[in-house]
């Protein structure tokens, strides 16, 4: 099976601007999760999609934002880029058992660096 | 915020050693998983211990967790130098849908 793909990889934007990033999870995974990681806040959660819904959320202002298609690939918006944003933005996937255990599998992410 | 704080922050050995990494968090949980990060790339996972468990073995790796202490460890046994990362752990809280929590992680160095 494909792993989880990230596009794209790189990403250089000004201020202000604002950036979509898009991940396309493992091959019949359902949940797509997206994490923010800084070398000063560590790996942080952003947000998580399943079945094209938005259920759980992260604490982060509501200039990030995500959306999940039917093919449960997602992308993850973030407007009115601040300089803080610059940041490897990964995302993960799983098959979202309702156990809840589960193991979320992770994209080599993309790094945003804001100018 | 991060739930997991790991011990030590970073931990240089030679090849062959032992290596340890441990791993406190701070409410209840559904399982813990361990990841590996090379360089600042994407996350490659190790292994899933569940709240039920107490040990768990992956080839070189043996996982341990502690739910009275709220404590995991990590072991690495005969390490080589393509062990070296960073590792973190992430634990999945009772009743949260898709969303780890993560440690500050242990970045690892390990010397030919």
């Amino acid at each position: 099976k494909a792993g989880v793909t990230q596009t794209p990889r790189y990403l250089i934007k000004t201020r202000g601007q604002q950036v979509t990033l898009s991940c396309s999870p493992i091959s019949g995974h359902r949940s797509v999760s997206w994490y923010q990681q800084t070398p000063g806040q560590g790996l942080q959660f952003l947000f998580e999609y399943f079945s094209e819904t938005q259920r759980n959320k992260g604490n982060f202002p509501g200039r990030f934002s995500g959306r999940q298609f039917s093919n449960s690939r997602s992308e993850m918006n973030v407007s009115t880029l601040e300089l803080g944003d610059s940041a490897l933005y990964l995302c993960a996937s799983s098959f979202r058992r309702e156990s809840g255990t589960d193991t979320q599998y992770f994209g080599p992410g993309t790094r945003l660096t804001v100018l | 915020s991060q739930q997991g704080e790991e011990d030590p922050q970073a931990l240089s050995i030679q090849e062959g050693e032992n290596a340890t990494m441990n791993c406190s968090y701070k409410t209840s949980i559904n399982n813990l998983q361990w990841y590996r990060q090379n360089s600042g790339r994407g996350l490659v996972h190790l292994i899933l211990i569940r709240s039920n468990e107490r040990e768990k073995h992956s080839g070189r790796l043996r996982v341990t967790l502690d739910t009275s202490k709220k404590s995991s460890s990590l072991l690495i046994t005969a390490s080589r130098a393509a062990d070296t990362a960073s590792y973190f752990c992430a634990t999945d809280r009772s009743g949260n849908t898709g969303k780890l929590i993560f440690g500050q992680g242990t970045t690892l160095q390990v010397k030919p």
